[in-house]
């Protein structure tokens, strides 16, 4: 069965430093699409990154950064030089074939805290 | 601006009672998902919506019923025959609902629903 494994469920991290959060996956599908999103407190989901199964190139936006490694089924995001603005619940999501139309697989979700 | 409102943001309930959570879209989306989330897990199925006048089971239907009769509008109803309903609850749209995930969601800011 698809399965979206988010360990850690709660990291600190004090303003500046960077931090990774890990998502592992597990899927029989040889094509597949993986999402990462960030929930801020108001309680919305922000699409954040799709990344399909046949483009394993890591990519970068601003802070932002993805490792994509279908070797080890990860999709692991990085902040660097974190900022308070980046606490929120960050979820990694992989898209399943779903009756005709496509359904997300939803990680538990790493809540980061950025202390000032 | 574009975009998905969900209304109210928080509501209560008594045991007993139905209530129906509104989702409105103004981004020509054709599918419209609702999905229900509780603490320490990720986001679950509830209905999907293809197109208007038909929609679709997800994972947990159970105790829930929808309409689509406008392009713009996905009502939820949660019945009396849901157990649990206290949960935070997302509505979701896709450019279309097709079975590969070419663009993400975009996500209204949730209805927070206590059963009281």
């Amino acid at each position: 069965a698809q399965k979206v494994t988010q360990a850690q469920t709660e990291i600190s991290v004090v303003e500046k430093e960077d931090v990774t959060l890990d998502c592992v996956y597990e899927t029989r599908d040889t094509t597949y699409y993986l999402f990462w999103y960030k929930q801020p407190p108001s309680g919305e989901l922000v699409f954040l990154i799709r990344r399909n199964s046949f483009d394993e190139q890591n990519e970068i936006s601003g802070r932002y950064s993805w490792n994509f490694q279908k070797s080890t089924s990860s999709f692991n995001f990085t902040i660097t030089a974190s900022q308070v603005v980046d606490s929120a619940v960050y979820f990694c999501a992989l898209s399943e074939p779903f009756s005709g139309t496509y359904k997300y697989i939803f990680g538990t979700g790493t809540r980061l805290k950025v202390l000032a | 601006d574009g975009g998905i409102t969900q209304s109210p943001k928080y509501l209560f309930r008594k045991e007993g009672q139905n209530v129906t959570l509104s989702c409105e879209q103004n981004l020509n989306h054709d599918a419209m998902y609702w999905y229900r989330q509780d603490p320490g897990q990720g986001l679950r199925l509830i209905y999907y919506s293809q197109i208007v006048n038909d929609f679709q089971k997800g994972d947990i239907a159970e105790g829930y019923s929808v309409s689509r009769e406008k392009k713009e509008s996905f009502p939820l109803t949660v019945t009396s025959a849901q157990k649990n309903p206290t949960a935070f609850y997302l509505c979701a749209s896709s450019i279309d609902g097709s079975a590969t995930p070419n663009y993400g969601y975009t996500f209204g800011s949730g209805t927070r629903l206590t059963v009281v």
